[in-house]
């Protein structure tokens, strides 16, 4: 099946980085990208929808100034957290869709904010 | 807004038992996602279905449309079918995924 490649799998920054997370589908075109965030033992919480070559969908009460996505081409969405802090920390989760509607996921990437 | 629930919450079984998840939606749909998340939290698609059953492997999983409703069985299950099972919905627009709160899993050896 296809695959979403997201890198990195889990990053340590200090308080008032930036992280920045990709998004990869290696061997397909995701016209759509989806960005999530999940809390431990909860379920996953839709951040953005990403459209190529056009500005992120975000959801109420997500900081569209805060959490930066960018998509670029078909294969590649970024999310970057600016000046993160300790509440930033989280699992964050992309996703792919392609024309049929399949969903393909990313691996994740744990986030901890020092 | 779609409501998407889900029953059990958790599932603990013996190796070998026959499990049943269960998802129900509140609006009508075209399509619902099965998904897997393992410990490490990757996410894993197992079926797309708009209509009856499709198969793969030990896992099946039905949806009646009607009735808004679908289930995803395990036979003879095995521990490293342990996760977590999340199934998604379109949401009203057609355009996101509204999530169920998701079902843990637990296969005993």
């Amino acid at each position: 099946g296809a695959v979403v490649s997201q890198h990195p799998s889990w990053v340590i920054c200090k308080s008032g980085t930036s992280v920045k997370i990709e998004c990869r589908s290696l061997d397909f075109q995701a016209t759509t990208m989806f960005w999530y965030r999940q809390f431990p033992k909860q379920s996953l919480m839709l951040m953005a929808t990403s459209n190529e070559g056009s500005k992120a969908t975000y959801e109420q009460g997500v900081e569209k100034d805060k959490f930066l996505i960018n998509h670029a081409s078909l294969t590649l969405s970024t999310l970057t957290v600016t000046s993160a802090h300790p509440e930033d920390s989280s699992f964050y989760i992309c996703s792919a869709r392609v024309w049929t509607g399949e969903l393909f996921f990313g691996e994740g990437s744990r986030l901890t904010v020092l | 807004k779609n409501e998407v629930e889900q029953s059990p919450q958790n599932l603990t079984a013996q190796e070998g038992e026959f499990i049943t998840i269960n998802c129900s939606y509140s609006v009508g749909i075209s399509a619902l996602h099965w998904l897997q998340q393992h410990p490490g939290g990757g996410i894993v698609s197992l079926f797309m279905l708009s209509s009856g059953k499709k198969k793969h492997g030990r896992l099946i999983a039905t949806i009646n449309i009607q009735e808004k409703h679908s289930s995803l069985h395990i036979t003879a299950s095995h521990p490293r079918d342990s996760a977590v099972y999340i199934c998604a919905a379109p949401d009203n627009y057609g355009q996101n995924f509204v999530f169920g709160p998701g079902t843990r899993l637990s296969v005993l050896p």
